[in-house]
């Protein structure tokens, strides 16, 4: 049963490169999000899709852009990756309905020198 | 201020103490409560939901009380397994999450 599965699990880039992190879930959910967590704080929302075909921004979205490719996959690209986007990057997914938790991914470690 | 807010702790407690946190939140329109448990470095992990009557879960019991807007995880005979990060959700009926900064718990031996 493997859930959420971001790859890869660790990545060092050099500042100006691209990348794209890779996220799929076989829980048939409508909804899936992209977040990051720096050292010692909280979560934030970079983007999210409600439904397949649809993407929307949270709360950091500037630098980043994603794509729903199909239901089960949700992808984060970073154009000309920064030092200051050097994070814990997770995926999650969840039903529609907001009675429903959301799920994570293990996590994307990522280092940008 | 926060949408969602909780105390960052840390809180210690030794092993077998009684710990509880709060939850408050500001969206009246929220309608449905979790809390997570997070581990240095790990995803997040859904610890248990919180349903309006509360509810148990072994030595973890989850309250939540809409008239003041918060929600509370009260866990029983700590043990050095629970050491990590709390955190709660909450969630609109549109399915918008609202995650808490978490607060951290350290168990002592």
């Amino acid at each position: 049963n493997a859930g959420v599965t971001q790859t890869p699990k660790f990545q060092v880039l050099k500042t100006g490169q691209s990348m794209t992190l890779q996220c799929a879930q076989d829980m048939n959910h409508n909804s899936m999000y992209w977040y990051r967590q720096d050292p010692g704080m909280g979560l934030r929302l970079i983007y999210y899709s409600a439904s397949e075909g649809t993407t929307d921004k949270g709360e950091v979205p500037n630098g980043y852009n994603v794509s729903r490719l199909n239901k089960r996959e949700f992808s984060l690209r970073l154009e000309s990756a920064a030092p200051s986007q050097t994070s814990v990057y997770f995926c999650a997914s969840s039903e529609s309905r907001g009675d429903q938790p959301q799920h994570f991914g293990d996590g994307t470690r990522l280092s940008i020198l | 201020r926060k949408e969602v807010e909780q105390d960052p702790g840390p809180f210690n407690v030794p092993e077998g103490a009684t710990v509880a946190f709060n939850c408050t939140y500001s969206n009246s329109a929220s309608q449905s409560f979790f809390w997570y448990r997070q581990d240095c470095r790990k995803e997040p992990k859904l610890l248990m939901s919180v349903y309006s009557s509360g509810n148990e879960d072994g030595r973890f019991t989850a309250q939540l009380n809409r008239a003041s807007q918060y929600i509370s995880l009260l866990i029983r005979d700590s043990k050095l397994s629970d050491s990590a990060t709390y955190l709660c959700v909450v969630n609109t009926n549109a399915g918008k999450s609202t995650f808490g900064d978490g607060t951290t718990l350290t168990v002592k031996p």
